[in-house]
């Protein structure tokens, strides 16, 4: 299975300021059909995750645009470009290019 | 829109066996995947199996092996997560998650339901 490593594991943040959460696969999530299927979840306290990114870069319905995604290959970055408190929770990447889906060990967004 | 709607709170013994159903809306139910995900408590995410549209079993994570059974009621667009030998490490929030259509991937998740193996 891959195995999707994240860093940091806690990330605080100042309200207003960029936070930048990674992750790196264990191989190339290039798909064969040439895409690659890298999402990003949000869970927020006693909450389910959320789809906020899909396909690297793009932003699920009703995702603010402060949130972005980028990447290739094995490296994969998500930006919050201004934190607000309904930030607050634990950020996931997930990857569907090979079954099963794997999950990233997730990185905890709070506020300084 | 788009809901799943996953059963309540289950306790129960260790070596004894649990269902867990989730019922989709708002979409035609047929034509999509469908995951279950777990999370035991303060942990991450893990897939536990994953069906297609027809309903087979696509996957089975190799820990469960042997241990889980989906099944689905097309009549009421419900998705059932059967795990039986239940140990206290099934202890978590099991959710399910629609597959996407349109790129690979999952898109809505179900509220998730706790499942407690105490004796």
């Amino acid at each position: 299975d891959i195995v999707l490593t994240q860093t940091p594991l806690s990330s605080p943040v100042t309200l207003g300021q960029p936070a930048s959460i990674s992750c790196r696969s264990s191989q190339s999530l290039v798909h064969s059909d040439g895409n690659t299927y890298l999402s990003w979840l949000q869970q927020r306290p006693g909450q389910p995750p959320r789809l906020l990114i899909y396909k690297i870069s793009n932003r699920f319905s009703g995702v603010p645009d402060r949130f972005s995604g980028s990447g290739a290959g094995t490296d994969f970055t998500l930006k919050i470009s201004r934190v607000e408190a309904d930030d607050v929770g634990i950020y996931y990447c997930v990857q569907a290019s090979q079954s099963p889906l794997t999950f990233g060990g997730g990185t905890k967004v709070e506020i300084e | 829109q788009v809901q799943l709607v996953q059963s309540g709170a289950e306790v129960r013994k260790p070596g004894a066996s649990v269902k867990v159903s989730c019922k989709a809306s708002g979409y035609n139910f047929t034509s999509y995947y469908l995951h279950w995900v777990r999370q035991a408590p303060g942990q991450g995410l893990e897939c536990v199996a994953e069906v297609n549209p027809r309903g087979d079993k696509v996957y089975n994570a190799q820990r469960f092996q042997g241990r889980v059974t989906v099944t689905r009621d097309t009549s009421t667009n419900t998705v059932f997560l059967e795990l039986s030998s239940l140990r206290s490490d099934d202890t978590a929030v099991y959710y399910c998650v629609r597959g996407t259509s349109n790129w690979k991937g999952i898109d809505f998740w179900g509220q998730g339901t706790l499942v407690t193996v105490s004796s």
